[in-house]
């Protein structure tokens, strides 16, 4: 059990455009959601903290209203990139827990490229 | 500052060769560290973590010890097998009990 899936995998978009990456826990009810950024050769930066039904929590220097996010259900949280640009490209990999904050289970992550 | 460093990858070994990911940590008090794996295609999972000093957590295989004296919780294995290569993270819980990640080390095993 515990498996989460991302959608889509890889997305390539033009700059101005909007991308909704979907984060979803399969078989369980998750409390909490997370959202990190990749960069190649580099360790994953916690974006945001997102708790169902309740707005999200972003770390320092991530624009809220560039990356929206939405924790809907207990199984379901998106990540939107409005008016992406081509420094927005990047690996998005979510998580989500069912309460103990170390035990996330990941996503597959999604490969963005903005052109 | 607050970091976790681990060793610059990619490391290739030979089947069946011993394992050392080595993983350093700067952080005020004992934090918890744990190491996680991503196989290719797959999601990141824990492989094992740690909770206090002098802890050890196993799993298939693999080992690390919470060294509080050198700040150190290095990844070890005895006999490495093609199936282990993947990207190895480290990381340690903050007083808010989120993640810091180190920058991940690939791991390339070859028959």
């Amino acid at each position: 059990g515990a498996v989460v899936s991302q959608h889509p995998s890889w997305v390539i978009c033009k700059s101005g455009t909007s991308v909704k990456i979907e984060c979803r826990s399969l078989d369980f009810q998750a409390t909490t959601m997370f959202w990190y950024r990749q960069f190649p050769k580099q360790s994953l930066m916690l974006m945001a903290t997102s708790n169902e039904g309740s707005k999200a929590t972003y770390e320092q220097g991530v624009e809220k209203d560039k990356f929206l996010i939405n924790h809907a259900s207990l199984t379901l949280s998106t990540l939107t990139v409005t008016s992406a640009h081509p420094e927005d490209s990047s690996f998005y990999i979510c998580s989500a827990s069912k309460g103990l904050p170390y035990e996330q289970y990941f996503g597959p992550g999604t490969r963005l490229t903005v052109t | 500052g607050n970091s976790v460093t681990q060793m610059e990858g990619p490391v290739t070994l030979s089947e069946e060769a011993f394992l050392t990911i080595n993983c350093t940590y700067t952080a005020t008090g004992y934090p918890s560290l744990f190491w996680y794996v991503q196989y290719p295609g797959e999601g990141l999972q824990l492989l094992l973590k740690a909770t206090k000093a002098d802890d050890k957590g196993s799993n298939k295989g693999f080992e690390a010890t919470y060294r509080k004296e050198t700040t150190s919780f290095h990844l070890e294995k005895g006999s490495v097998q093609v199936s282990d290569s993947a990207v190895y993270f480290c990381a340690r819980m903050d007083s808010n009990y989120q993640l810091i990640w180190g920058a991940g080390t690939k791991l390339i095993i070859k028959p």
